[in-house]
């Protein structure tokens, strides 16, 4: 099937240690992003792609690194985690501009202990 | 900067009531209005969308009017059912990156037969 696929869908990680998210899509979209959702917060920007070597920070960076090297992949990783990253992440991707709507993936929960 | 305000949940209605969301919208241009939905453990989906002012966007019996003039995007159903209990979340684009989505903090909805 089509779509964003997000890898694991569940983590517990202890304080200090890294790992990375995946995230892939197979629809040939040009922008991909990493959002995090928290309680009461809504959806935070963390790093957006509009195309292979090229990405941007978002609202909310600090502690996460990107790298776009294909158009399928956009991994994110969590350089050394802390409690206050426990959230829910979700990878989205586009069709550049012309406002298609995202393509979400199904999301990861991070808890970090 | 831009921003989406929306209502605070939860909402709770019997089925077959009205619904209405509200959600309204700071931006310095014309941005397009985004409703999606998120059911429990999934990802966001797009519900509707409106690119323009008047614009209406509808899907699955949900319509929202974008309004220029009172900077809203108010999401409605006639007659809700059980299965539409989630989590709605008004977006817009960032003019700036019409590839970036500024969301809400997102509505509960819980439908009781």
């Amino acid at each position: 099937n089509a779509g964003v696929t997000q890898t694991p869908k569940f983590q517990v990680l202890k304080t200090g240690q890294s790992m990375t998210l995946q995230c892939a899509q197979d629809m040939n979209h040009e922008y991909m992003s990493w959002y995090r959702q928290d309680p009461g917060m809504g959806l935070r920007l963390i790093h957006y792609s509009v195309g292979a070597g090229i990405t941007d920070q978002g609202e909310v960076p600090n502690g996460y690194n990107v790298s776009r090297s294909t158009t399928e992949d956009f991994p994110l990783r969590l350089l050394s985690a802390a409690p206050s990253q426990t959230s829910v992440y979700f990878c989205a991707s586009t069709h550049f501009g012309g406002n298609y709507g995202y393509t979400f993936g199904s999301g990861t929960r991070l808890t970090v202990v | 900067g831009d921003s989406v305000t929306q209502m605070e949940g939860p909402v709770t209605l019997s089925e077959e009531a009205f619904l209405t969301i509200n959600c309204t919208y700071t931006a310095t241009g014309y941005p397009s209005l985004f409703w999606y939905v998120q059911y429990p453990g999934e990802g966001l989906q797009l519900l509707l969308k409106a690119t323009k002012a008047d614009d209406k966007g509808s899907n699955k019996g949900f319509e929202a009017t974008y309004r220029k003039e009172t900077t809203s995007f108010h999401l409605e159903k006639g007659s809700v059912q059980v299965s539409d209990s989630a989590v709605y979340f008004c977006a817009l684009s960032d003019r700036s990156n019409t590839d970036k989505l500024i969301f809400g903090t997102g509505t509960r909805l819980q439908v009781f037969p």
